[in-house]
């Protein structure tokens, strides 16, 4: 079964720390994504990756940074956590084939910033 | 990049089938439609998904219209696990990214 894990279930920071979101998975994929959830609006892509070092903004990544440096690994970092960035954020994974392109995803981590 | 338009609500009987209709009037020929649902607390999961033939899993059975503007999925014999949010997507021919809208969410009643 593919695997994908987030280090936190829930997080309480502070405005203006600087946050770190992790996301692991363990099947050899090679694309990640990072999004955010919010009431009547659906999943939104903030960030993903095709290949280590490599990263293309989504959607919305005003206020987001990413990294991925090993394979398995995509980081998500809020340099200056804000109010409006409380939300769910979900990590997911998939292969690069082209005509398998399922999801998998992680169980979200809820980030509240005070 | 196609969008999707989603009923927001809908219940069904328990043990009765579950029809999930979804729009998707300009999708492009070479575009898949997708189905996710997200059990509360949890991310999505992955149903299924087709490009023009109909698709049938050990979950659901996928219908896609003949011109592929629109698709049903269908849960042949809902169980109270089956509540959810149920989000159709379309895949961007451009890359990874999918486009995920609000859903309709899926009561399933004893």
């Amino acid at each position: 079964d593919v695997k994908v894990t987030q280090s936190s279930r829930y997080l309480v920071k502070r405005t203006g720390e600087k946050v770190f979101l992790e996301c692991v998975q363990d099947m050899d994929h090679e694309n990640m994504f990072w999004y955010r959830q919010d009431p009547g609006l659906g999943l939104r892509l903030i960030y993903f990756s095709y290949d280590v070092k490599m990263k293309e903004k989504g959607d919305i990544p005003e206020g987001y940074s990413v990294s991925r440096e090993k394979k398995e690994r995509f980081s998500l970092i809020l340099e200056s956590a804000s109010t409006n960035q409380t939300s769910m954020y979900l990590c997911a994974s998939s292969l690069g084939d082209r005509d398998r392109h399922e999801q998998y995803f992680g169980p979200g981590t809820r980030l509240t910033v005070t | 990049d196609a969008k999707t338009t989603q009923p927001p609500s809908m219940d069904c009987a328990e043990g009765r089938a579950a029809n999930l209709p979804c729009n998707h009037s300009t999708i492009s020929g070479n575009e898949y439609v997708y189905w996710y649902r997200q059990i509360h607390s949890q991310g999505p999961q992955y149903i299924i998904h087709g490009l023009k033939n109909n698709e049938t899993n050990e979950m659901a059975s996928l219908i896609i219209t003949e011109d592929r503007k629109s698709s049903t999925l269908i849960l042949p014999h809902a169980t109270l696990r089956d509540t959810a949010v149920y989000y159709c997507i379309v895949r961007t021919n451009t890359g990874n990214q999918f486009y995920f809208g609000t859903g309709t969410s899926l009561t399933v009643i004893p």
